[in-house]
This record gives structure tokens, C-alpha cells and sequence, in this order.
């Protein structure tokens, strides 16, 4: 069965400084990835998804993830965070032949001025 | 823009009530999800349903969950009797999806928070 693993639970970053969100997976089939986001009180909207083809996978509102085979990753990074991209990040993975997605635990990025 | 929407938003109850959560998938979309989230857990997968019928329920506990599809509009989640335990944000989601097709994005309810006393 698949498993997600985020490494850091929270994430503390000012401004316009870049950041990268961890998330590692296994698996034993192929797998798509997928990071969503959850603002407070919200429910979850997609990011960005890798399904095939090309390992860096561009996103909304300026994000992006390398998808990583042979680590098993699919970090998420932005080169300049706004105060407004303080939320909740969720790294998933889907495995060819089943319809069910694994979440990881989540990971709190706070943008301080 | 069409949207899963989820009610109540929000509910309190006693332990022991019975309580019911209502989804309305995207209309089109054949597959319907049920969430938990909670601190300790995140975010699991209790059952789904394609074309209104059950496929998976197994992170759901039986003996107190129940979750049906009576028309292709809504989906219900019932808790009968609730416990202190079962205080957690539900989450639906909805999506178009194929047998054996993780690939399809999963579109969100914005939850029910439930607290139980």
C-alpha cells in the first residue's frame, strides 16, 4: 500500500523569501502525485499534479514540484512567497489501478512580513 | 463555478445523537468521497461511491457509520450513536473518475466541523 510522508509539519518564512515543502512517497506501482492546499476553514483545492512526462510540474499561483523517481519525492517550491500563501499544503499520492488517494499529514507554512 | 457544498457547516451535538452530514457533488461527477480530519490523523479516507453505488467503506467504523447515496445529488454521512471521538472535520469531495483511476482531481467540500460533548 502506498504511504506519504511530510517531513516538516510546519514551516516558518518571511516575505518574499523562497520556500520548499517536502514530501516523500512509496510505493510499489506507478503513482500520481498531487499537492493541495487548505486555507483556514476551507476545504482542499488542488496545486498542481504530476501524472506523466515531464518531472517539473507548474502549478497555480506561481508553484511548482519536481517529481524525483528514484528518491521518491515530490517537493513543492515557490521562488517568492506573499503573505497570502499562509495555509495548509498536502502532499497525495494515487496509484495506477485504484481510485483512492493518500494524503500525508500536512504541512502549516506561515509567510511573516 | 460549480462547487461541492457540504451542511450544516458546523454542528454540536451530545454524545449519543444521532448525526447527519449532507454532500452535493458537482453535478457530472460520478465518484463522491468522505474525509475525516482531525489533529492526530490528518486526513482519511472513510468510504466512496461510484455511479451512487459503495465501493469502499473500509475506514469507516461499522458499527456506528453509516454512508448512503439516495439520488445522484446527494450523498449523506450518519453517525449513530456519536462519541466525543468522532469530533473532526468532515470533508467530501467529489470527482469524475474511471475504475482504477487515481489520476482525477478531487474536488472539495469546504467540510462539516463536528464536535461531540
Amino acid at each position: 500500500a502506498q504511504s506519504v510522508t511530510q517531513l516538516d509539519s510546519q514551516v516558518p518564512v518571511f516575505e518574499e523569501a523562497p520556500v520548499e515543502l517536502r514530501c516523500n512517497y512509496s510505493s510499489s506501482v506507478s503513482v500520481y502525485l498531487f499537492w493541495y492546499v487548505q486555507y483556514p476553514n476551507q476545504g482542499l483545492q488542488l496545486l498542481l499534479k504530476y501524472l506523466s512526462g515531464s518531472t517539473l510540474v507548474k502549478g497555480i499561483n506561481g508553484f511548482e514540484a519536481e517529481f524525483n523517481k528514484s528518491q521518491t519525492s515530490f517537493h513543492l517550491r515557490k521562488p517568492s512567497v506573499h503573505i497570502s500563501d499562509t495555509a495548509e499544503y498536502f502532499c497525495a499520492v494515487g496509484e495506477e489501478g485504484s481510485e483512492k488517494l493518500v494524503f500525508g499529514k500536512g504541512t502549516k507554512l506561515t509567510v511573516n512580513p | 463555478d460549480a462547487r461541492v457544498t457540504q451542511t450544516p457547516r458546523h454542528k454540536v451535538t451530545e454524545m449519543g445523537q444521532e448525526v447527519t452530514m449532507r454532500c452535493q457533488p458537482i453535478l457530472g461527477h460520478n465518484t463522491v468521497f468522505w474525509y475525516r480530519q482531525t489533529m492526530m490523523q490528518g486526513l482519511e479516507l472513510l468510504a466512496y461511491f461510484r455511479n451512487r453505488a459503495p465501493l469502499d467503506d473500509s475506514g469507516m467504523p461499522k458499527d456506528r457509520f453509516s454512508a448512503e447515496m439516495p439520488d445522484a445529488t446527494l450523498a449523506t454521512l450518519k453517525i449513530q450513536p456519536s462519541e466525543p471521538r468522532d469530533s473532526a472535520v468532515y470533508f467530501c469531495a467529489s470527482g469524475l473518475v474511471r475504475a482504477g483511476g487515481a489520476r482525477e482531481t478531487q474536488y472539495f467540500g469546504p467540510g462539516t466541523r463536528l464536535l461531540v460533548l
